[in-house]
Formats: C-alpha cells, sequence, structure tokens
C-alpha cells in the first residue's frame, strides 16, 4: 500500500508545454503540499493545501497551479514550461497543520525541461 | 539566505560506531527541529523531531541533541548500520508553518 502516490516518476518534456504532475495520499490526512528539489539539492515548499483550502504559497511564478479536488488529492500543474523548472518535484502529506512537521513524501517526479 | 545549516556535504563512518550529524540555524523563532532521512530516488522519511523546550530526543538507535544558545543541533546514530547509508536533511520549524530543509548530509557506512 502506498502512502503518497505520485504520478508520473519522470517527465521529459520541452520548452514551453504544459505538463501535470499527480499526487494522492490514502493516509486520510488533511494536509498536502508541494516541494521543489534544485540541483542545488535544497529542498523547497512550493504550496500547502489544509482541507482543500491553499494555506501556503511561496513565491512561486505562476505559471504554477495547485489544485486540490478533494483532500486526498494535490495535482500540480505548470504552464509554458522553463528550463530552469527542471527539478525532482515532491508531494507531501501531514496529519494535520498542528503536526505539519512529520510529513509522508511521495517518490518523487523528475521533470526534464529541453 | 539559508536559514538551516548543515556543513558537512558527507561524512563516512565505520559500520559499529557512532555517526554524528551536525546542524546549525539562524531563526531563533523556530519551535521544532526535525531529521528526515532519503535514499536515492525515494521521497524524504520523517525520523525523529524534538521541540525547542527539551535538549535531548530518544528514539531507539537514533537521538537528537538540541542546543538553543549555540542554535546548533545534532543527529547521533549508534551503533551504525548499513541500512544508515543516506542523505539526512536538517529541518526546522514553527507550529502551522512552512519547514525549512538543509541542504543533507550524504552518510556512508563502511563496512
Amino acid at each position: 500500500d502506498t502512502a503518497v502516490s505520485q504520478t508520473p516518476k519522470y517527465l521529459v518534456t520541452q520548452m514551453g508545454n504544459d505538463k501535470s504532475i499527480k499526487c494522492e495520499q490514502n493516509l486520510g490526512h488533511d494536509t498536502m503540499y508541494w516541494y521543489k528539489q534544485d540541483s542545488k539539492k535544497f529542498l523547497k515548499i512550493m504550496f500547502s493545501y489544509n482541507n482543500k483550502e491553499l494555506i501556503i504559497n511561496e513565491t512561486v511564478p505562476n505559471r504554477f497551479s495547485p489544485k486540490s479536488p478533494d483532500k486526498a488529492h494535490l495535482n500540480l500543474h505548470i504552464n509554458s514550461l522553463e528550463l530552469g523548472d527542471s527539478a525532482v518535484y515532491f508531494c507531501a502529506s501531514s496529519q494535520d497543520r498542528g503536526r505539519g512537521y512529520e510529513q509522508y513524501f511521495g517518490p518523487g517526479t523528475r521533470l526534464t525541461v529541453t | 539566505d539559508q536559514q538551516v545549516k548543515q556543513n558537512s556535504p558527507s561524512l563516512s563512518v565505520q559500520e559499529g560506531r557512532i555517526s554524528i550529524l551536525n546542524c546549525d540555524y539562524t531563526n531563533s523563532m523556530f519551535d521544532y527541529f526535525l531529521w528526515y532521512k532519503k535514499y536515492p530516488a525515494e521521497g524524504p522519511t520523517f525520523l525523529i523531531s524534538i521541540s525547542s523546550i527539551k535538549d535531548k530526543n530518544e528514539d531507539g538507535r537514533f537521538t537528537v541533541f538540541l542546543n538553543k544558545s549555540a542554535k546548533h543541533l545534532s543527529l547521533h546514530i549508534v551503533p551504525s548500520q548499513p541500512g544508515d547509508s543516506a542523505v539526512y536533511f536538517c529541518a526546522a520549524t514553527t507550529q502551522y508553518d512552512k519547514i525549512i530543509f538543509g541542504k543533507g548530509t550524504r552518510l556512508h557506512i563502511l563496512p
């Protein structure tokens, strides 16, 4: 049983394209997150949703748009992809905001923009 | 501006010995400190946490020490085992806020 799953695992695409990454958690958690791990290996939060409500929105280009159809899913849509978007994107979830420090991560999606 | 710093990119330790991973932070408002472990091609896994009101938290082979005056924390793994070879991320947060991660330290356990 996969707790936090992401699809696809690998994504290779050309500049200017639009792509989506899907995330699902079966832990019954209320809060979900998207992180970006760049080439320098820093893991930085992009967005966080609590019960489908956006609660953290870091300084991220508005080409990135998260969507949470229900509290078990948080998808990431990226418009007009750029070379600098190449990174590993991780989805995560936590039981609730109060225990937001204990997060369960998905396996990551390696995005390569050519 | 790195609020959480792991100055050692890698560390090699003999199997059975103690592994000590270090971390420094700058923001005195942090009230939870965390360690996450990451294997290649997998997401980070929560390992252990410590509240800012404590100076030590122990869970099996893993102990985290917090020195608030020095803004320093460390993770001790004893005894080190081959499966401990991974990247370890130090992180910090305030309750209800985002987690700030360090850059990670790659731990190699030597046979």
